[in-house]
Formats: structure tokens, C-alpha cells, sequence
């Protein structure tokens, strides 16, 4: 199905363990995007990313990792997770000539 | 830096009220700009957009006029139904797809 796709929904992890956040998208988009959103904040920008083997920091990137060695896939990894990453995560992927963001439903990751 | 601000609500209206969300932004030079609708346990999706100043965005009854004067982007709708119970998010990017900023989000809650 075309569109973009978070797995896991839901995860639940220890202290400490290291858990990588999927998302793949069908469109071929250009520029993809995580978010984390937290009650009080609203959305912040993790990490994004203009294109294959390109990316950059956001506003909150302490504590993670990206990559993207494909168009389509743009994995996020919490090193060594702590509570203060229990958060919602959403990714989401745009191209240029359109001008939206297409978000995906979003990984609820708690961290105990 | 780039930023924007909107009521953070909750808003509770009855069924067939007027709605307006107020939403400002702070940006040097004109950025696109956007209302994304979450819905319960959802991603956001695009509810509409606007790309210069003067422009008016409208999706399924909503409304929103790019005001430069004002640097201000308000959502309206004339009669809310049960079903736009969501939160919505006002939100800049430039360069057309690019660094989005998001507002806080508005919780509204509409009473049959």
C-alpha cells in the first residue's frame, strides 16, 4: 500500500537497551522527518533528512541516531534509552513540489 | 527564530457553533503556511494550506487566510459537527516542504 508506515505502534523497553523506531515510505520523497510529541511541547523536530546519506539535527537530538541509506527507509535509534524519551514518535516525509508533510500513525514508546 | 503560536485550548463548543482557532507565527521572510488535524490515536493529516500572503486555504468547511499584516493564519469554521473533535496544529515551513515548525496544538471538543 502506498504511504508511509511506523512499526512498531507500540514498544515498550528498559532503561538503558538500545531500540531502533522504523519508517518507510512509498512515495520516493525527498525529505523525511521525526518528530517526538509530548504533552506541553507539542511536535519537535529529532532529526530530518533532505535525502539519501544526508541528515541533520532538529531541535531534540540529543540521545538519538538516524540514517538513511535508502530513500525509503529512515530508521531512528535511542542509543541507550531513558524515561525521558517515553514519548510519542512520528515520522513523516515530504517532497518539495507538493509542500505538505504525510505523517505516519505514529510509535508509542515507553521506557520503564 | 522561527516560531508559532496558538491557543492551546481546550476548546468546547456545541454542535453547529462558530469555531475560531487563532494561530501567529514569527518567521523572517514568507513562509508556507498550514493547519494539520490529529485525530484520536492517528497521525496528523493535512486539513489545509496557503502559500502567500492574501491566499485562502479551505478543506471540508474550514478556513484560514494568510494575513501578513498580521502575521496571522486563524482556522475558521461556521457550524462544527461532533466529528472535527481533534486537535489541530498550525504550522510554517520555507523553502516549500522543508523545516516545518509546529504550534502547540488546540484541543477541540464539540458536544452533540
Amino acid at each position: 500500500d502506498a504511504g508511509i508506515t511506523q512499526s512498531p505502534r507500540y514498544k515498550i523497553t528498559e532503561t538503558g537497551r538500545q531500540v531502533t523506531l522504523m519508517c518507510h515510505q512509498t512515495w520516493s520523497h525527498s525529505y523525511m522527518f521525526w518528530y517526538r510529541q509530548d504533552l506541553g511541547h507539542g511536535l519537535r523536530l529529532i532529526y530530518y533528512s533532505a535525502a539519501a546519506d544526508i541528515t541533520d539535527k532538529g531541535e531534540v537530538p540529543d540521545g538519538y541516531v538516524v540514517s538513511r541509506s535508502k530513500t525509503e527507509n529512515f530508521p531512528l535509534t535511542l542509543e541507550s534509552a531513558t524515561r525521558s524519551q517515553t514519548s510519542v514518535y512520528f515520522c513523516a516525509s515530504s517532497a518539495l513540489t507538493e509542500g505538505e508533510a504525510f505523517f505516519g500513525q505514529g510509535t508509542r514508546l515507553t521506557v520503564v | 527564530g522561527n516560531s508559532v503560536t496558538q491557543m492551546e485550548g481546550p476548546v468546547t463548543l456545541s454542535e453547529e457553533a462558530f469555531l475560531t482557532i487563532n494561530c501567529t507565527y514569527t518567521a523572517t521572510g514568507y513562509p508556507s503556511l498550514f493547519w494539520y488535524v490529529q485525530y484520536p490515536g492517528e497521525g496528523l493529516q493535512l486539513l489545509l494550506k496557503a502559500t502567500k500572503a492574501d491566499d485562502k486555504g479551505s478543506n471540508k468547511g474550514f478556513e484560514a487566510t494568510y494575513r501578513k499584516e498580521t502575521t496571522s493564519f486563524h482556522l475558521e469554521k461556521g457550524s462544527v459537527q461532533v466529528s472535527d473533535s481533534a486537535v489541530y496544529f498550525c504550522a510554517l515551513s520555507f523553502n516549500y516542504g522543508q523545516n516545518f515548525v509546529f504550534g502547540p496544538g488546540t484541543r477541540l471538543s464539540v458536544l452533540p
